[in-house]
């Protein structure tokens, strides 16, 4: 069975600052998406990323992937307020020809104060 | 580009009533999925379907959850009768695949939020 594992689930951040939130999963898988979600919004998909090795950039953050280690970063640079809100990582269990579908981690609730 | 419409946003209910929730996909959009968001966690899946047919019904609580996907557009779910442990968005998503290949970008609609009173 898939697990996602994110860590931190609760992040306190000041303006300014960088960090990193990182993603885990249990098997073998090529495919992880980065989700937004603001309070009492849906989700958004941030990053796509389909290959070990892979890295994407929007703004203020960057995504990879590493397959290997079945792992994926999502790095915030030079944080602002505007970023606070819940981000997700989710594997796609998709490998080896089944369907698949999204396997979601708990959540990491950003908050950014100045 | 119209998204994935769902209905109604907000529904309250007593246990052991029951409720129904509306999706509309996005257009040519071959797979759809429930999901379900317990205040706190990350969405989980519930049941997925391709066109009309079903793909993983695994995690549905099939006692007392049903869905369906009419004609290979809409769909409905259902919970009939409701628990209070059922109080959680319920999230209907969409996407292009039809098989295993590609990447998988689920466009998520605005969820439903039911209240078991």
């Amino acid at each position: 069975e898939l697990k996602v594992e994110q860590n931190p689930l609760f992040l306190s951040m000041q303006e300014g600052k960088n960090y990193t939130i990182y993603c885990n999963y249990s098997t073998t898988s090529d495919r992880l998406y980065w989700y937004r979600q603001d309070p009492g919004k849906s989700l958004e998909s941030l990053f796509v990323l389909l290959s070990n090795g892979a890295v994407k950039q929007e703004g203020r953050l960057m995504a990879s992937l590493d397959t290997k280690a079945r792992l994926s970063t999502l790095h915030i640079t030079a944080a602002v307020h505007d970023l606070s809100a819940t981000y997700f990582c989710a594997v796609d269990s998709y490998y080896g020809g089944s369907q698949g579908n999204l396997i979601f981690g708990k959540g990491t609730k950003l908050s950014v104060k100045p | 580009e119209a998204g994935v419409a769902q209905s109604p946003r907000y529904k309250i209910i007593e246990k052991r009533q029951s409720v129904a929730f509306w999706c509309n996909p996005i257009s040519g959009h071959a797979t759809l999925y429930w999901y379900q968001q317990i205040l706190g966690q990350g969405p989980k899946l519930l049941i997925q379907f391709q066109n009309n047919g079903v793909v993983d019904d695994s995690q549905l609580p099939k006692d007392r959850f049903s869905a369906e996907r009419l004609k290979g557009v809409d769909s409905t779910l259902k919970i009939q009768p409701a628990k209070l442990e059922d109080s959680a968005v319920y999230l209907c998503a969409s996407s292009p695949r039809e098989g295993g290949t590609g990447a998988n970008v689920l466009t998520f609609g605005a969820g439903s939020r039911l209240t078991v009173l």
